[in-house]
């Protein structure tokens, strides 16, 4: 099973908003509504944002949206600010594996 | 307040074994069909790659082809732990290792808890 494809990086000013995409098959991401988004900063654990594609746990920012079209997911960051800046990963169900992560993309705020 | 802390990692060398365990605290990690436990690895510089679950009945496994025969996950209902026993260790398994309470349902499928994660270092 492959990683799903995620750009290397994106950037952005404070403020403006970004958005990272998450390309799978219609295998994975294109077959079920399960893709889940993680934050990880520099030697720290991952940290669910994301789940059941748009869904977002409590204490997790309402300037973070997950979306879905075909085969392709994505997460926008609104308002971007400087705490932001961090690694992004997807994961879906991937069908014959359990899951499968997206290759990361690392934000920066500019 | 659920937390998980893994520990027993460390240096091994080529060929060799290794158990890692995961202490898990405010939630029981056995008895609720929704609650699996996975182990996760990332490699220095590189993403996550998911290695194992145990589902929450402790009646099913599931393993990624590339641990598959090699690596094996358990938990001791008693001390709320689980493990990880790796063996045949390869250079290429130098990751941090990671467990990760997974929440599982016909349309759920998400870890949402992780531990701090633990080094494991396979040089000569």
């Amino acid at each position: 099973q492959s990683a799903l494809t995620q750009p290397a990086s994106v950037s952005g000013s404070p403020g403006q908003s970004i958005a990272i995409s998450c390309a799978g098959t219609s295998n994975d991401v294109g077959s079920y509504n399960l893709v889940s988004w993680y934050q990880q900063h520099p030697g720290k654990a991952p940290k669910l944002i994301i789940y059941e594609g748009s869904k977002r746990p409590s204490e997790v920012s309402n300037r973070f949206s997950g979306s879905k079209s075909g085969n392709t997911a994505s997460l926008t960051i609104s308002g971007l600010q400087a705490e932001d800046e961090a690694d992004y990963f997807c994961c879906s169900y991937g069908g014959s594996s359990p899951f499968v992560f997206g290759s990361g993309t690392k934000v920066t705020v500019l | 307040q659920v937390q998980l802390v893994e520990s027993g990692g460390g240096l091994v060398k080529p060929g060799g074994s290794l158990r890692l365990s995961c202490a898990a605290s405010g939630f029981a990690i056995s008895g609720n069909y929704r609650t699996y436990m996975s182990w996760i690895r990332q490699a220095p510089g590189k993403g996550l790659e998911w290695l194992a679950y145990l589902s929450g009945s402790g009646s099913s496994t599931h393993y990624a082809d590339s641990v598959k025969g090699r690596f094996t996950i358990s938990r001791d209902n008693a001390k709320n732990s689980l493990y990880l026993q790796m063996s045949s260790l390869r250079v290429d398994d130098t990751a941090v290792y990671y467990c990760a309470r997974q929440v599982v349902g016909p349309t759920s499928h998400y870890f949402d808890s992780w531990g701090p994660g633990i080094l494991v270092t396979v040089s000569s």
